[in-house]
């Protein structure tokens, strides 16, 4: 079954920890992208990846840092320059930049 | 700079026809989609539309005016299972590339 992946779906940290959220696609897609969706409002892009080692910032990508070593992966790391972590994070993928967005599931992220 | 507007919120009678507005300001438009999102879930991809015109699948139909800056995405004979978030997404290109940038969705309850 081909789709993405993002583990864990609820998550809880401490202020001050860095927390790193998974992606996973199997759907061979080259571009990858992070959203953060606050509640009551739309996504905001926060990293975008079209290949392999490479990634570019999005609106809000203060606080935030990606990598893109493998094709299927897509790691988002929370920082804690980030000043306002607790949010719903989504991960997407599509085959080009074309092309419509596939999402994961989501990871809820609650920092205290 | 990037805007895209929707009503916050509508309700309609099961069975209707309901049409959802999104207007829009960007530099460098390259497509505008839409997507369903269940409430705690992740989006779902609905339609696309990168021409002027009606797109049209099952129930769901959008519409694309450039020159406006408008779009609408129609739902026909309403049910339960439609009462969603739908979002509003625009692709732009600008001086640093590619950027997405949703719209704040419109929350739809169907009423029996």
């Amino acid at each position: 079954d081909g789709g993405i992946t993002q583990s864990p779906k609820y998550l809880f940290r401490k202020e001050g920890q860095n927390v790193t959220l998974s992606c996973e696609q199997n759907l061979n897609h080259d571009a990858m992208y992070w959203y953060r969706q606050d509640p009551g409002q739309g996504l905001r892009l926060i990293y975008y990846s079209q290949i392999v080692n490479d990634f570019q910032k999005g609106d809000i990508a203060e606080g935030y840092s990606v990598s893109r070593e493998k094709k299927e992966s897509f790691p988002l790391t929370v920082t804690s320059a980030q000043k306002n972590p607790t949010a719903f994070y989504l991960c997407a993928s599509s085959v080009g930049l074309a092309g419509e967005q596939y999402f994961g599931p989501g990871t809820r992220l609650t920092v205290t | 700079g990037q805007n895209i507007d929707q009503p916050t919120e509508m309700t309609a009678t099961e069975g209707a026809i309901v049409q959802i507005n999104c207007t829009y300001q960007t530099s460098g438009f390259n497509g505008l989609f839409w997507y369903q999102q269940h409430a705690g879930e992740a989006p779902t991809f609905l339609s696309y539309n990168v021409l002027d015109g009606l797109e049209e699948k099952g129930r769901f139909s959008s519409f694309l005016s450039r020159s406006k800056g408008y779009s609408y995405l129609l739902l026909k004979e309403l049910q339960m299972k439609d009462s969603a978030s739908y979002l509003c997404a625009v692709r732009d290109w600008d001086n640093y590339g590619q950027n997405f940038v949703f719209g704040p969705g419109t929350r739809l309850s169907v009423l029996p």
